[in-house]
């Protein structure tokens, strides 16, 4: 168990749907991560976050946004979803940067969009 | 162009050998970190081991050792012993510089152990 959380484990929707994934870091990381994983992209990273603030961000559709709350969970929103959004969602956080090197990730998401 | 190549879509490898995925690199960054990450099936991400560019001595975790060649840039996962519980993906990874932490991630390597 890494300590990261996430739910659901496994969401199915229709298309133009709009969905939400929750992420919750291990204790005292600051740091979280978005990632997709899906069969024709592979791992790709979407956004950071940092103590609530962006911090980078990858190849993340407009349809899709994230947020970091105070109490450091985060939550990731997809839009108007199409089938190729269908993948394994992962969230990951690490410690506070510069210390840490290992990003512990949650069991991820399952969407799929029908 | 690929950060990350992992060239091996699939290994099989006996019970108790030693078995070596190849991860070759791609960055003009001085500063940067490799990582391994086993999935097994039930879909998680397992952290195995980490190498730091400026580190000297080759990472080691248990049965995990990380072979880093920087002038080739390739840092490759060498699993000793390996058993029924390692048939698993492994990815490579690198974080690139000290502004963010984003990983970019290879293809993965399908490792499969035969009893």
């Amino acid at each position: 168990d890494s300590g990261v959380t996430q739910t659901p484990k496994h969401l199915i929707t229709a298309t133009g749907q709009r969905v939400t994934l929750r992420c919750s870091p291990r204790s005292g990381d600051l740091s979280v991560y978005w990632y997709q994983q899906s069969l024709d992209q592979g791992l790709q990273f979407l956004i950071q976050y940092y103590n609530g603030e962006e911090r980078a961000k990858g190849n993340i559709l407009e349809r899709f946004s994230a947020q970091q709350f105070p109490d450091l969970h985060s939550e990731l929103n997809l839009s108007s979803l199409e089938l190729g959004d269908s993948a394994l969602y992962f969230c990951a956080s690490s410690f506070r940067e510069g210390l840490v090197h290992e990003q512990f990730f949650g069991p991820g998401t399952r969407l799929t969009v029908l | 162009a690929q950060k990350i190549t992992q060239t091996q879509p699939g290994m099989f490898v006996q019970e108790k050998e030693a078995v070596t995925l190849d991860c070759t690199y791609d960055t003009s960054d001085p500063s940067y970190g490799l990582f391994w990450y086993k999935q097994p099936s039930s879909g998680e991400m397992i952290f195995l081991i980490y190498q730091g560019s400026y580190d000297q001595q080759n990472a080691t975790e248990g049965r995990y050792s990380l072979n880093f060649q920087k002038a080739r840039k390739s840092a490759n996962l060498v699993i000793s012993a390996s058993q029924l519980g390692d048939s698993a993906m492994y990815f490579c990874a690198m974080r690139e510089g000290q502004g963010d932490y984003k990983l970019s991630f290879g293809a993965g390597t399908t490792v499969t152990v035969r009893a």
